[in-house]
């Protein structure tokens, strides 16, 4: 049975570092595109970037480059958004997805890692 | 950037009636349109990709119709379960979503 299995929610200050996971089982971690998704409070879903755990070839939606960072470690089957500086207006649900191809849908969805900034 | 439009934004409808959702995209994106729907609390589901092929385990009174920019997602005879928001999503360049179908009961 494929999985991801987020990590657990999160309350961080303004100005603070945060790295979110998602662990992937019962596929190849290394063959499929992992791509991440933020859902702000009462809005829709917006695709922040995407990374090939294969080789860590990694893209950005132009919304959020600059401000994230999306890695992989392939050997625990493993991906991860990083913030180095969060802001308010960071609080979300961040969500994983599993995708065929770069610019393919998210077939298997994280649970969702809500992540509240707040001083 | 592609502009996806989604139509209405809520649309009310009773149980066992058909429910057609609209969603436009602002250039062609071919057949590269997916939907998805999302229950509160939950994350989002995979419906249709390819703007007209379900995704494994869809029940088939889900259909997608459309290529090009125009785009038609229908229930045929909703369910109590398929009360939800609804979002299309093009993956032709990048990966954009439209804003999202509320979708309740009349």
């Amino acid at each position: 049975e494929v999985q991801l299995v987020q990590s657990g929610a999160e309350v961080k200050k303004p100005g603070e570092s945060l790295k979110i996971s998602c662990k992937g089982s019962g596929y190849s971690f290394t063959s499929y595109w992992i791509g991440w998704v933020r859902q702000m409070p009462g809005k829709g879903l917006e695709w922040m970037g995407i990374i090939y755990p294969g080789d860590s070839d990694t893209r950005y939606s132009p919304s959020f480059q600059g401000h994230i960072t999306i890695s992989a470690d392939k050997s625990i089957s493993t991906a991860y958004l990083q913030w180095s500086s969060l802001k308010a207006s960071d609080t979300a649900m961040y969500y994983c997805a599993r995708q065929g191809y770069s610019s393919s849908p998210g077939d298997y969805w994280g649970q969702g890692t809500l992540v509240t900034v707040s001083s | 950037e592609i502009v996806m439009t989604q139509s209405p934004a809520t649309l009310s409808v009773s149980p066992g009636e058909r429910a057609t959702l609209s969603c436009r995209a602002s250039q062609s994106v071919s057949i590269n349109l997916a939907w998805y729907q999302q229950k509160p609390g939950q994350a989002p589901r995979l419906l249709i990709y390819g703007a007209s092929t379900r995704a494994t385990g869809i029940p088939p009174r889900f259909s997608g119709s459309g290529s090009g920019t125009e785009f038609t997602l229908t229930i045929s005879s909703l369910q109590s379960e398929d009360f939800a928001v609804y979002y299309c999503q093009q993956y032709n360049n990048w990966l954009n979503f439209g804003q999202g179908t509320k979708l309740e009961i009349k």
